[in-house]
């Protein structure tokens, strides 16, 4: 059965700190896709990062970056140099190849204080 | 482009009575997703409607249904609603059903059910 979990339920920063938010998966499949989204306070979910499993590149976008190591089935988030307005709930998520089933984790919410 | 819009944004019902909560798509994209958010969690996948069918179904009960029109804006219904129906809802829509298509959520309908 598929499985995405987030073992922080909550993480507190001072800004300027680095951050890295934790993502464990469970799946049979041996293609699927990974997914990082932000919510912010209003509820929108904003994708963040989509990751296919046999690209096992780390990813670099600005501040964020990304490690998808298959061997523990994991998917981390690190923010570097948090900024206020990275405080939001942060979700993982996996997905089969034909996209029709979708699990989430339960979702990090992390504050960056000023 | 227009994105994801839901309506209505809040709701409130009384249990055993019913709801339906519409989604239009972002412009161009044919399948819509529906997710039911409980406070404090993830996003659970309810169904996914591609080109007015029903192309995946998650865990919930038969009394969550779904339509996608012409114009692939979509409608989910919940009849006799009871007081853990009590989420936001929140549709995503794509260009397309693969994993690979990246979603685009709405801003959710938060629905109180007394």
């Amino acid at each position: 059965a598929q499985k995405v979990t987030q073992a922080q339920t909550e993480i507190s920063v001072v800004e300027k700190e680095d951050v890295t938010l934790d993502c464990v998966y469970e799946t049979r499949d041996t293609t699927y896709y990974l997914f990082w989204y932000k919510q912010p306070p209003s509820g929108e979910l904003v994708f963040l990062i989509r990751r296919n499993s046999f690209d096992e590149q780390n990813e670099i976008s600005g501040r964020y970056s990304w490690n998808f190591q298959k061997s523990t089935s994991s998917f981390n988030f690190t923010i570097t140099a948090s900024q206020v307005v990275d405080s939001a709930v942060y979700f993982c998520a996996l997905s089969d190849f034909t996209g029709n089933q979708f699990y989430f984790g339960t979702g990090t919410s992390l504050t960056v204080i000023p | 482009e227009t994105g994801v819009t839901q309506s209505p944004t809040h709701l409130i019902k009384t249990r055993g009575q019913q709801v339906t909560l519409r989604c239009s798509s972002q412009s161009g994209h044919n399948t819509v997703s529906w997710y039911q958010q409980a406070l404090g969690q993830g996003p659970q996948f309810i169904f996914q409607y591609y080109r007015e069918e029903e192309n995946g179904r998650g865990n919930f009960p038969p009394r969550f249904s779904g339509l996608q029109f012409p114009n692939y804006s979509s409608e989910l219904n919940v009849n006799a609603l009871e007081l853990d129906d009590s989420a936001l809802y929140l549709c995503a829509s794509s260009d397309g059903t693969e994993s690979y298509n990246e979603q685009f959520f709405g801003p959710g309908t938060r629905l109180t059910v007394l």
